[in-house]
């Protein structure tokens, strides 16, 4: 069975401050693919990175950057000078290479940027 | 914007009652994947279509039906509603071949059964 894990359930910080969401999984399967979808207030979903198992490469992208570490089972996404409008749930997800097609998600972080 | 539609965006319905979700996928997408998401469940995914045939099913029940039709949309059926089917309903699209790729998120449909 596979889990996701998002131990933080709210964070809170002042713009411009650093923060970091935790994401632990759970899989048997030796090849497994991570992502990171934000929920903003509106409610979609947006896609924010995809990874694979096999590429433990760091990934960075602006003020995003995504820490993946086989070895602790993590995938954890740092925002750096946040702004309000990083505030949105976060979600972290994980998809097996023999689970089907399914995407399981942990169950979210909700981050409050205040001004 | 994903490129994933959805219709309707909201949707209040009575208890007994049944309704129709409608998706269509990004253009030139296969797949095509329901996930449910509420308050004590979180994000569930339900079923997947890849190109007509269904592919994955999830923790769906038994009062709910998919399918996906020759030009690819997709509609997921709920029947027989209970106040606990009240949640947001997701499709989303994916394109992969062989590899795995990202899934796209359509805007959603909040269902509300009253």
């Amino acid at each position: 069975a596979q889990k996701v894990t998002q131990a933080q359930t709210e964070i809170s910080v002042v713009e411009k401050e650093d923060v970091t969401l935790d994401c632990v999984y759970e899989t048997r399967d030796t090849t497994y693919y991570l992502f990171w979808y934000k929920q903003p207030p509106s409610g979609e979903l947006v896609f924010l990175i995809r990874r694979n198992s096999f590429d433990e490469q760091n990934e960075i992208s602006g003020r995003y950057s995504w820490n993946f570490q086989k070895s602790t089972s993590s995938f954890n996404f740092t925002i750096t000078a946040s702004q309000v409008v990083d505030s949105a749930v976060y979600f972290c997800a994980l998809r097996g290479n023999n689970a089907g097609n399914m995407l399981t998600f942990g169950g979210g972080t909700r981050l409050m940027v205040k001004p | 914007d994903s490129g994933v539609t959805q219709t309707p965006k909201h949707l209040i319905t009575a208890t007994g009652q049944r309704v129709t979700l409608r998706c269509s996928p990004r253009s030139g997408d296969l797949s095509v994947y329901w996930y449910q998401q509420s308050l004590d469940q979180g994000l569930q995914f339900l079923i997947q279509y890849y190109n007509g045939e269904e592919r994955a099913k999830g923790n769906i029940l038994e009062r709910f039906s998919a399918q996906q039709f020759p030009d690819l949309h997709s509609e997921l059926n709920l029947s027989s509603l209970e106040l606990g089917d009240s949640a947001l309903y997701f499709c989303a699209s994916s394109g992969e071949k062989g590899a795995p790729r990202e899934q796209y998120f359509g805007p959603g449909t909040r269902l509300t059964v009253t």
